[in-house]
Formats: structure tokens, C-alpha cells, sequence
């Protein structure tokens, strides 16, 4: 499977805190996309980082890509408790299946106010 | 531009009853999506529609059918309900770029 790994399975912060979260994938990757979901509902796309970048930053998102390691990580910080919510990696497919998305098994991050 | 719509958004089946569920992307987006979301499973590609055809599809059995129409809206269909058909049902649309945009999903129930 193709299907990447997320860690920590959950966390537990309190808000104003860092939280970071981890992702592992098995295949070569054009590129890595961390989507947000909020408790069962639509995912909401993040941050995408194509695999000649190593860094990239939005807002209070920081993704870092390390091809050789197949691995990911994304920091958030100053969390708020709207910060709540299952966050996931997701990477492509090959060839013309590139526009399939396999998805992480997903960090559950919580925010204590 | 409105966001990517899914109707219904909860369902209620029995076993071996049929389900259609519907996904109207953005406009301009003519590619989409369909993904499966278990808890067991997590997140699973059903398949890709672009002008009109079917371009990939996952690993599911064939009770699982999606079909695109002129106006880029899809539909996917799963024939003769079972229990582990209860998920949320998500379409994402994409324009070109790598991102792709998620509706809010169909939660279906199996009973």
C-alpha cells in the first residue's frame, strides 16, 4: 500500500504552544499536501510542497520535505484551540494515477484552551 | 467562486439497497474525485472523472460507479448495500495545479 504514516497518532497541547506532526511515505512523490479535518467534515487544504523544496512556510505553517528519508513533518505554531482537528499528509499516485491522493492515517491534535 | 457541493449530506440505507450521491465542483474544475473514509481504513481513492471519463480508479469492487456529466458534475453509485458501506464520502475537484478541493462529504449509514 501506499498509504503513508502519521505520528504522533495524537496530541495534546495547551493553545499558544508548537505542535508537530510527522508523516512517512513509502514511494517517490512529486509532491506532499497536508489537508486539516474538522471532526468528520470536508478536508481543507493546507500547505502543498513539491519535492524539490525542502521548506515551506504559510502563515503558522511550516512543512519540511525530506525525499531521501521519505518523510514530512508540519509544525504549527502559537495553537489556538480553532487548531482542533485531524490533520493529514497526502501524497500522489504514479504515473496517471499522479492525481490520486494517498492519504496518512492522520494526527488528531488538540488545543487546550 | 462557491466551494465544492455534495448532496445528500447524511443518507440512511439498509443492506442491499442502492445510493447515489452527488458532487458539483468548482467552476472551472473538471477533474473529480471520489474518496472513501472509515474509520478502520482511513482514507481511500474510489476513482478520478475528467471530461466525462472515468481516468482512475481504486481499489473497489465493481458495485462501486461514478459517472461525470457535460458540466463536470459527478455522481458515484454503490449497488447492494453492506454493513462496511457506512463511511463519509468525499469528492475533491481540481482545476490543473497539484491541489485538489474537498467538499463536505456524504455520510452514509448502512442498516
Amino acid at each position: 500500500s501506499q498509504q503513508g504514516e502519521e505520528d504522533p497518532q495524537a496530541l495534546s497541547i495547551q493553545e499558544g504552544e508548537n505542535a508537530t506532526m510527522n508523516c512517512s511515505y513509502k514511494t517517490s512523490i512529486n509532491n506532499l499536501q497536508w489537508y486539516r479535518q474538522n471532526s468528520g467534515r470536508g478536508l481543507v487544504h493546507l500547505i502543498l510542497i513539491r519535492s524539490n523544496e525542502r521548506e515551506k512556510h504559510s502563515g503558522r505553517l511550516r512543512v519540511t520535505l525530506d525525499t531521501s528519508k521519505k518523510s514530512s513533518s508540519l509544525l504549527i505554531t502559537a495553537s489556538r484551540a480553532a487548531d482542533t482537528a485531524s490533520y493529514f499528509c497526502a501524497t500522489g499516485g504514479q504515473g496517471t494515477g499522479a492525481n490520486n491522493l494517498f492519504f496518512g492515517t492522520g494526527t488528531r491534535l488538540t488545543v487546550i484552551p | 467562486k462557491a466551494g465544492v457541493t455534495q448532496t445528500p449530506r447524511y443518507l440512511i440505507k439498509t443492506r442491499g439497497q442502492q445510493v447515489t450521491l452527488s458532487c458539483s465542483p468548482i467552476s472551472g474544475h473538471r477533474s473529480v474525485s471520489w474518496y472513501q473514509q472509515t474509520p478502520g481504513q482511513g482514507l481511500q481513492f474510489l476513482f478520478e472523472y475528467f471530461s466525462e471519463t472515468q481516468r482512475n480508479k481504486g481499489n473497489f469492487p465493481g458495485r462501486f460507479s461514478g459517472r461525470q456529466f457535460s458540466n463536470s458534475r459527478s455522481e458515484m453509485n454503490v449497488s447492494t448495500l453492506e454493513l462496511g458501506d457506512s463511511a463519509l464520502y468525499l469528492c475533491a475537484t481540481r482545476e490543473g495545479t497539484d491541489t485538489q478541493y474537498f467538499g463536505p462529504g456524504t455520510r452514509l449509514t448502512v442498516l
